[in-house]
């Protein structure tokens, strides 16, 4: 079992439809970062969380470090938002990462 | 603009020959870059974590002699492959930590086909 699990694995919509995609860890964090890959392999940071919740724009995260639950939605979605969302997590005092085999979005016009 | 810089995009060599990637961090110093393999369809993985003047720390299971890193100044660090075989092609991507912020700078990633 990975230390970082996402779900769905693959998820299609249509644009306009609010998306939720959910990340669970089994290790104690320090922080934990949602990411969107795109499909030329470039990988921004969208969120680094470490309590409660964040919101840019149509993007929220969330974070319940008692369920070491995190979710990101995404409101009003559009087909620019087609991408990879990946969940990674800090774990202990070094700068070290684990991550999520992430989220493949699909939203159609 | 891009906050790392991450060269080649693209590269396609043949069996035996050493490849080298460039992540160069713009208008800010990287004490610390983070190389990363990823297969496709799979996560992120770590190979190494390069420090500014000191030797890099791979991660287990990576070859230290096949995976050559240099973070000979605090705005460039290198990951040379070294006689490359068809196994080693892969996307690989850097990111570095910026501060004592927990943000994150990606490169965008050099897909690297080894025939």
């Amino acid at each position: 079992k990975n230390e970082v699990e996402q779900s769905p694995q693959n998820l299609t919509a249509q644009e306009g439809e609010f998306i939720t995609i959910n990340c669970s860890y089994s290790v104690g964090i320090s922080a934990l970062h949602w990411l969107q890959q795109h499909p030329g392999g470039g990988i921004v940071s969208l969120f680094m969380l470490s309590s409660g919740k964040k919101k840019h724009g149509r993007l929220i995260a969330t974070i319940n470090i008692q369920e070491k639950h995190s979710s990101l939605h995404i409101t009003a979605s559009h087909p620019r938002d087609s991408a990879v969302y990946i969940c990674a997590v800090r774990s202990g005092g070094t700068y070290k990462y684990i991550f999520g085999t992430g989220t493949r979005l699909k939203v159609l016009a | 603009g891009a906050v790392v810089s991450q060269h080649p995009s693209r590269v396609i060599c043949k069996s035996g020959t050493s490849v080298k990637i460039e992540c160069r961090s713009l208008d800010f110093q990287a004490t610390t870059m983070f190389w990363y393999r990823q297969f496709p369809k799979q996560s992120l993985m770590l190979m190494a974590t390069s420090n500014e003047g000191s030797k890099a720390t791979y991660e287990q299971g990576v070859e230290k002699d096949k995976f050559l890193i240099n973070h000979a100044s605090l705005t460039l660090s290198t990951l040379t492959v070294t006689s490359a075989h068809p196994e080693d092609s892969s996307f690989y991507i850097c990111s570095a930590k910026i501060g004592p912020d927990e943000k994150l700078f990606f490169g965008s990633g050099t897909q690297l086909s080894v025939l």
